[in-house]
């Protein structure tokens, strides 16, 4: 089937507005993780899902960045009173199990203009 | 403090000749290390990746090579080809329970035609 989708592929926002970025992981693939990549940068770890929870949110910046996935498969990634320094390429990345060793496959990414 | 290190921006090859990426690590909980290719303006793409329990693992024209003593792996391509070029990320899991990837900084490739 497709893999991992992100949208929007774009969005530019104004300093102190709210956004909402969307990521629909390859069917059956139980564990979600979202990734922030800044210029010059590889992607830092944000949070990860096993299933509809949050099992290792230890990578979120702070308390305006929040995820949910509520029935176990979309996820969306909210950040509220965005600032300039959010301003990044966001990736989410699937795979069948965190367990063992499997591959991480991402999405596109949804690049964040905060200005 | 960064775990995994790529210490190269940039690497020219020509065209059918070896291109050899470095990556060094300093967390000794790693012990699963992959390698992915972005194009961009897409999300990075994997590559070929090996466990602590190899020293070497091989798809095709991409050889990885993990000495894990010195805390180093390499990417070879053999032979490099125009359409290799691409930012290439090395990547390191086993530090947390999430399994989440550790990313270096990237290499550039470039392969002359």
């Amino acid at each position: 089937g497709a893999g991992v989708s992100q949208t929007p592929s774009n969005k530019v926002t104004e300093k102190g507005k709210y956004v909402e970025l969307r990521c629909d992981p390859i069917s059956g693939h139980t564990a979600l993780y979202w990734y922030r990549q800044s210029l010059g940068q590889g992607p830092e770890f944000l949070i990860y899902f096993q299933g509809t929870g949050a099992a290792d949110d230890s990578g979120l910046p702070n308390d305006r960045f929040f995820a949910v996935r509520p029935e176990g498969s979309v996820s969306t990634l909210k950040i509220q009173r965005t600032e300039r320094g959010d301003s990044a390429v966001y990736l989410c990345a699937s795979t069948r199990s965190p367990g063992g060793f499997n591959e991480q496959f991402f999405g596109p990414g949804t690049r964040l203009t905060v200005l | 403090d960064q775990q995994v290190k790529q210490n190269s921006p940039s690497l020219s090859v020509q065209e059918g000749r070896i291109s050899i990426l470095n990556c060094d690590y300093t967390n000794s909980m790693f012990d699963y290390f992959l390698w992915y290719k972005k194009y961009p303006a897409e999300g990075p793409t994997f590559l070929i990746s090996i466990s602590s329990i190899k020293d070497k693992n091989e798809d095709g024209r991409f050889t990885v090579f993990l000495n894990k003593s010195a805390k180093h792996l390499s990417l070879h391509i053999v032979p490099s080809q125009p359409g290799d070029s691409a930012v290439y990320f090395c990547a390191a899991s086993g530090s947390g329970s999430a399994r989440q990837l550790t990313f270096g900084s990237g290499t550039q490739l470039t392969v002359l035609p």
